[in-house]
């Protein structure tokens, strides 16, 4: 079945660390998003990639980093800049016109 | 510049009573607008769409949405609220772009529903 998948579900980091979270689909989407939502707010756009190898700055990318090496995969790097990186991640893979399909979300915990 | 607003960030309503979540956008060309619920702990459902067919547009569980471009509006309604619909709903804005195309949320609105 076509789906998209995040990873790990729950992911916890240390104060000055980096951290990779994993989105990969196999619906053939061009377009891939991250989000960030925080209790209380609604989703807030970190990165969206429209093809390989391009990406776009969402709302608040500062802290971030992304990649699209492969069609599949987007994966969000949270780097030591990010000072608030405790949240809800979600990562959605899109086309015009159809909905958005969303992984199961990363909980990410700063320990 | 492509944006969404929800105009209220809480809604409370009476079971059995009328449901109104107010959405605006704005947009440089023609978008295409969804509603999205999140139920507490669970992940997001589409619950309808609009991509320039029918204004008005009908969804799951009784919500309907009408595409008013004058107004630039796409207001979510229900004739009457169920306590299962207590939930937060996104309105959800996709436009094209140089390039492709851009999906922003809006920062959600929750309902509540009282007995």
């Amino acid at each position: 079945d076509g789906g998209i998948t995040q990873s790990p579900k729950y992911l916890f980091r240390k104060e000055g660390q980096n951290v990779t979270l994993s989105c990969e689909q196999n619906l053939n989407h061009d377009a891939m998003y991250w989000y960030r939502q925080d209790p209380g707010q609604g989703l807030r756009l970190i990165y969206y990639s429209q093809i390989v190898n391009d990406f776009q700055k969402g709302d608040i990318a500062e802290g971030y980093s992304v990649s699209r090496e492969k069609k599949e995969s987007f994966p969000l790097t949270v780097t030591s800049a990010q000072k608030n990186p405790t949240a809800f991640y979600l990562c959605a893979s899109i086309n015009l016109n159809t909905e958005a399909f969303f992984g199961q979300g990363t909980r990410l915990t700063v320990v | 510049a492509q944006s969404v607003t929800q105009l209220d960030s809480h809604v409370s309503v009476s079971e059995g009573t009328p449901v109104l979540l107010r959405c605006n956008y704005s947009s440089s060309y023609s978008p295409s607008l969804f509603w999205y619920v999140q139920h507490p702990n669970k992940g997001l459902q589409l619950l309808l769409k609009y991509t320039s067919a029918a204004t008005l547009v009908k969804g799951i569980n009784g919500f309907e949405a009408e595409f008013k471009k004058s107004e630039t509006s796409f207001h979510l309604t229900k004739p009457s609220a169920h306590m299962s619909d207590a939930a937060e709903y996104f309105c959800v804005v996709s436009d094209a772009k140089r390039g492709g195309f851009k999906t922003i949320f809006g920062a959600g609105t929750r309902l509540f529903v009282k007995a």
